[in-house]
C-alpha cells in the first residue's frame, strides 16, 4: 500500500518569507504520480502539480517550487516570498499509474499561515 | 478549465432528515466521480466511487444505506445523507476527472459543510 507522510502540521510565517512544505512517500511501485494541492479556507482543492515518477527535474511555477527526489522518496514544495493569499492547507498525494483516481493517496495536509 | 460545482456549500439540518449533496461537472463528461469526507484538520477520506450509470463502489466502513450515491447522467451524481446524525456532521468534498489524455487532471469541488444538530 501507498503512503504519504507530511510531518508538518502547520508552519506560520510572515509575509515575504520563505516556507517549505515536505512530503515524504513510500511505494514499492516504481511508476507513480506525484501532486501537491492547496485548500483554501473557501474548501475547494486546487490542483497546483503533478509529478511522474521517472521525471526528477525541479520545477519553478512563478513563486512556487518543487524538490523531487527519488533517493530519499521526497517531493517538498517551497513558496518563495509568501503572501496572506498563500495562507492555506497543502495536501501531497500519491497515485500509481495504473490505479484509478480512486487510488489516490492524500498525506494530512500541512497548514500554513501567512500574517502580513 | 474544467470547473466541478458542488452544491449546497453549507447545510444545517435536524437530526433525521436527509440532505442531499450535488456535484456537477461543467464542462466535460464524467463517467466516474468520487465522494470524500474530510473532518476538521484531517486529510480526505475516499468513501466512496460514482459510476454513471451503475452502482457506486464504497469503500470499507462506509455504509451503503447511510450514504446513497446516484450517478444518473455523465454530469451529475448526487451523495444523499439519510437520517442524518450529528455523527455525520463532516466536510464532504466531491471530484471527477476530466479523461482528457495524456494530461487527465483530476478536478475538486468546493465541498459541502454538513451539520447536524
Amino acid at each position: 500500500a501507498q503512503k504519504v507522510t507530511q510531518a508538518q502540521t502547520e508552519i506560520s510565517v510572515v509575509e515575504k518569507e520563505d516556507v517549505t512544505l515536505d512530503c515524504v512517500y513510500e511505494t514499492r511501485d516504481t511508476t507513480y504520480y506525484l501532486f501537491w494541492y492547496k485548500q483554501p479556507p473557501s474548501g475547494e482543492l486546487v490542483f497546483l502539480i503533478r509529478r511522474n515518477s521517472f521525471d526528477e527535474q525541479n520545477e519553478i511555477s512563478g513563486r512556487y517550487s518543487w524538490n523531487f527526489q527519488k533517493s530519499t522518496s521526497s517531493f517538498n514544495f517551497t513558496i518563495t516570498a509568501s503572501q496572506v493569499v498563500d495562507s492555506a492547507v497543502y495536501f501531497c498525494a500519491l497515485i500509481l499509474t495504473t490505479d484509478s483516481w480512486g487510488k489516490l493517496q492524500f498525506g494530512a495536509g500541512t497548514q500554513v499561515v501567512v500574517t502580513p | 478549465g474544467a470547473v466541478v460545482s458542488q452544491h449546497p456549500s453549507r447545510v444545517i439540518c435536524k437530526s433525521g432528515t436527509s440532505v442531499k449533496i450535488e456535484c456537477r461537472s461543467l464542462d466535460f463528461q464524467a463517467t466516474t466521480m468520487f465522494w470524500y469526507r474530510q473532518f476538521p484538520k484531517k486529510s480526505l477520506m475516499l468513501m466512496a466511487t460514482s459510476n454513471e450509470g451503475s452502482k457506486a463502489t464504497y469503500e470499507q466502513g462506509v455504509e451503503k444505506d447511510k450514504f446513497l450515491i446516484n450517478h444518473a447522467s455523465l454530469t451529475l451524481s448526487t451523495l444523499t445523507v439519510t437520517s442524518a446524525h450529528p455523527e455525520d456532521s463532516s466536510f464532504y468534498i466531491c471530484s471527477a476527472s476530466d479523461g482528457k489524455l495524456p494530461d487527465e487532471k483530476l478536478f475538486f469541488g468546493s465541498g459541502t459543510q454538513l451539520s447536524v444538530l
